[in-house]
């Protein structure tokens, strides 16, 4: 089982609707969940992070954490054509220092 | 804002020469990283550093050694390339021990080795 796995993809909707993607992890010592988006050919740029159980909200996005269940999730509300990229879910399990383990992303389109 | 950046954006060298990547971040982050990325394999560690002159080897630090004799630079180094070394290389920075904080990434090196 690998340690954070995220639906494979590649995800498609409509411009206007909800993007959902899901990731779970192994480590049920996790501590702290991230989310990052990557274009195609640059890197990958941080817009969340979530620790405690429950939903987060920034703006479109909104991170799901449920600890119990070992999932994180981040929706997308109103999804733009701009959305379109690969979303990385990262997981910190605190007893690592400061590393990160990455799931494999899941490319999302955004179709107008 | 966090600003890391990298020395070159495209970088093409031969078999067996030896590869300097450089990393610099302004935000006097105790921790940097290296990876790799390549299709259907994800981010890889090869190399992370939490304080100068220190280093930890990551998930696949064969064929790659460190160095960081400042706080705001992190090299990585290729003894002798090789054409799987072929990849795109990311750089990323953080602060804390704990990691709650989410690591800041460079705008990445593609480098090809012919």
């Amino acid at each position: 089982q690998k340690e954070v796995e995220q639906n494979s993809g590649p995800l498609s909707v409509p411009e206007g609707a909800i993007a959902s993607l899901n990731c779970t992890y192994s480590d049920r010592g996790s501590q702290s969940f991230f989310w990052y988006r990557q274009y195609s050919g640059k890197s990958p740029e941080l817009i969340m992070f979530i620790y405690s159980n429950g939903d987060k909200e920034d703006g479109r996005f909104t991170a799901q954490l449920n600890k119990a269940s070992q999932y994180v999730s981040l929706l997308i509300r109103d999804s733009q054509p701009s959305d379109s990229a690969t979303y990385l879910c990262a997981v910190n399990s605190g007893t690592s220092g400061s590393r990160l383990t990455f799931g494999e992303g899941t490319q999302l389109t955004v179709n107008p | 804002d966090v600003k890391v950046t990298q020395s070159s954006r495209y970088l093409v060298k031969r078999t067996g020469e030896k590869v300097f990547l450089e990393c610099v971040q302004d935000m006097d982050h105790e921790n940097m990283f290296w990876y790799r990325q390549d299709p259907g394999l994800g981010l890889r560690l090869i190399y992370f550093s939490y304080d100068v002159k220190m280093k930890e080897k990551g998930d696949i630090p064969e064929g790659y050694s460190v160095s960081r004799e400042k706080k705001e630079r992190f090299s990585l180094i290729l003894e002798s390339a090789s054409t799987n070394q072929t990849s795109m290389y990311l750089c990323a920075s953080s602060f804390g021990l704990a990691g709650a904080f989410g690591q800041y990434f460079g705008p990445g090196t593609r480098l090809t080795v012919t």
